[in-house]
């Protein structure tokens, strides 16, 4: 079945960038995204990037994606303390039915 | 754009009774609905996908008779949670996919809604 993996913590100091990583099984997947989960809220798309794609930049924002090798990743340029949520990465075909990782916790220390 | 809202934010209920939530899409329309369900610390699972005017698609292990889901409009889903009990308490999102114009194939999330059962 399908399954996508993430880190589940990582700690950066306010500036730096912060590069959240994710790997997945699904080669049938066409769409992977990047969500944010603030405590007690929701979730909020951040970015999308479909599979036929490699790069995607989106003003601090960039995704990568590498689908030989099942791995996508999201780099936050300038990370700020606002920037600090769970990150969850989720694959999809054809925007049907989503499967998350279990998110990882970003933490920006100042 | 792309707003979607859950009503109520919280909820805290006594064992037995039923609860209902709402999912509203606010500025789109749209035809596909999902609810998830998320426990502490944990990932989001989906329970079911909604789609306006036709039955309710359950995954694998979710009591259909348990949660009842009705998408009524292409704006608005309701979940039921009938006969609450306390293992039932958790965070239940929503999520909308917008088929007009803007990404076809995004989920647009509610903010979830808490529910306690006592």
């Amino acid at each position: 079945g399908e399954d996508v993996e993430q880190s589940l913590f990582l700690s950066v100091r306010e500036g730096d960038s912060s590069v959240i990583n994710c790997t997945y099984t699904d080669s049938s997947s066409t769409y992977l995204y990047w969500y944010k989960q603030e405590p007690g809220a929701g979730l909020q798309l951040l970015t999308y990037i479909f599979s036929n794609m490699d790069m995607k930049q989106d003003q601090r924002l960039t995704v990568l994606l590498n689908k030989k090798d099942k791995h996508l990743s999201l780099r936050i340029a300038d990370t700020q303390t606002g920037d600090s949520a769970i990150y969850f990465c989720a694959e999809s075909m054809w925007g049907n039915k989503l499967v998350f990782g279990a998110g990882t916790i970003l933490r920006v220390k100042s | 754009g792309a707003v979607v809202s859950q009503h109520p934010s919280w909820v805290i209920c006594k064992s037995g009774t039923s609860v209902k939530i709402e999912c509203r899409s606010l500025d789109f329309q749209a035809t596909t609905m999902f609810w998830y369900r998320q426990f502490p610390k944990q990932s989001l699972m989906l329970m079911a996908t909604s789609n306006e005017g036709s039955k309710a698609t359950y995954e694998q292990g979710v009591e259909k008779d348990k949660f009842l889901i009705n998408h009524a409009s292409l704006t608005l889903s309701t979940l039921t949670v009938t006969s609450a009990h306390p293992e039932d308490s958790s965070f239940y999102i929503c999520s909308a996919r917008d088929l007009a114009g803007r990404v076809t194939d995004t989920q647009y999330f509610g903010p979830g809604t808490r529910l306690t059962v006592l």
